[in-house]
């Protein structure tokens, strides 16, 4: 069975940067895409990026130089990096296999606040 | 980007009712290999999203058939036959033919 697993701070700073982890079991993060989704108060969502098989990534433009995503092949997580974060960033992170959205992790909530 | 808009963003039904949700893209979601990457989601409430469709039309394994996505190039839609409490949720649509990825607004299904 696979399975997606988030982990991070709740609560983040203005300015500071926001990271989280996504641990994946039952599927190897060597194979197909894995990425980050959240989902903001009320209901909208965005795509964020992906790394794919090979370790290249793909970013959504409106988080311009914000995200990076990388990964640890050895303990199969992968990790969302973003920097200089608003309360705008207020949301909960998903984290999921791509890009047919099989299989998605419980969800981190994150806010942003001082 | 492509725009994916959704409609209604709120249905009321009874238990038994069928209802549709359009979702209609500002863009063909045909990709260059001729299939058209527009699936469903339900966000159930206190869950993760689950998908429901992928590719327009394929079931996932497990959902009943009384769900069912048609449609094309831009316009496409989501049945739900016979409303059962537990297809109580959020639905949206999203598009991964063209970069970057998108989702509908949502349509929040909720009990009469």
């Amino acid at each position: 069975e696979v399975q997606l697993q988030e982990s991070g701070p709740g609560l983040v700073k203005p300015s500071q940067s926001l990271s989280l982890t996504c641990s994946v079991t039952g599927y190897s993060i060597t194979s197909n895409y894995w990425g980050w989704i959240r989902k903001f108060p009320g209901n909208k969502m965005e795509w964020m990026g992906y790394i794919s098989y090979s370790g290249s990534t793909s970013y959504n433009p409106s988080l311009k130089s914000r995200i990076s995503i990388t990964r640890d092949t050895s303990k199969n997580q992968f990790f969302l990096q973003l920097n200089s974060v608003t309360t705008e960033d207020t949301a909960t992170y998903y984290c999921a296999d791509l890009p047919f959205f099989d299989y998605w992790g419980q969800g981190v909530m994150v806010t942003v606040s001082s | 980007d492509v725009v994916m808009t959704q409609t209604p963003p709120s249905l009321s039904v009874a238990i038994g009712q069928s209802v549709s949700i359009s979702c209609k893209s500002s863009q063909s979601l045909v990709y260059s290999d001729g299939k058209t990457y527009l699936h469903w989601l339900l966000q159930s409430s206190g869950r993760s999203p689950k998908r429901l469709i992928y590719q327009v039309s394929n079931l996932d394994s497990g959902v009943p058939d009384r769900f069912s996505g048609t449609g094309s190039q831009k316009d496409f839609t989501l049945k739900i036959s016979r409303v059962e409490a537990k297809d109580l949720g959020v639905y949206y649509c999203a598009q991964t033919t063209h970069f970057p990825w998108t989702f509908g607004g949502g349509t929040k299904l909720e009990l009469k």
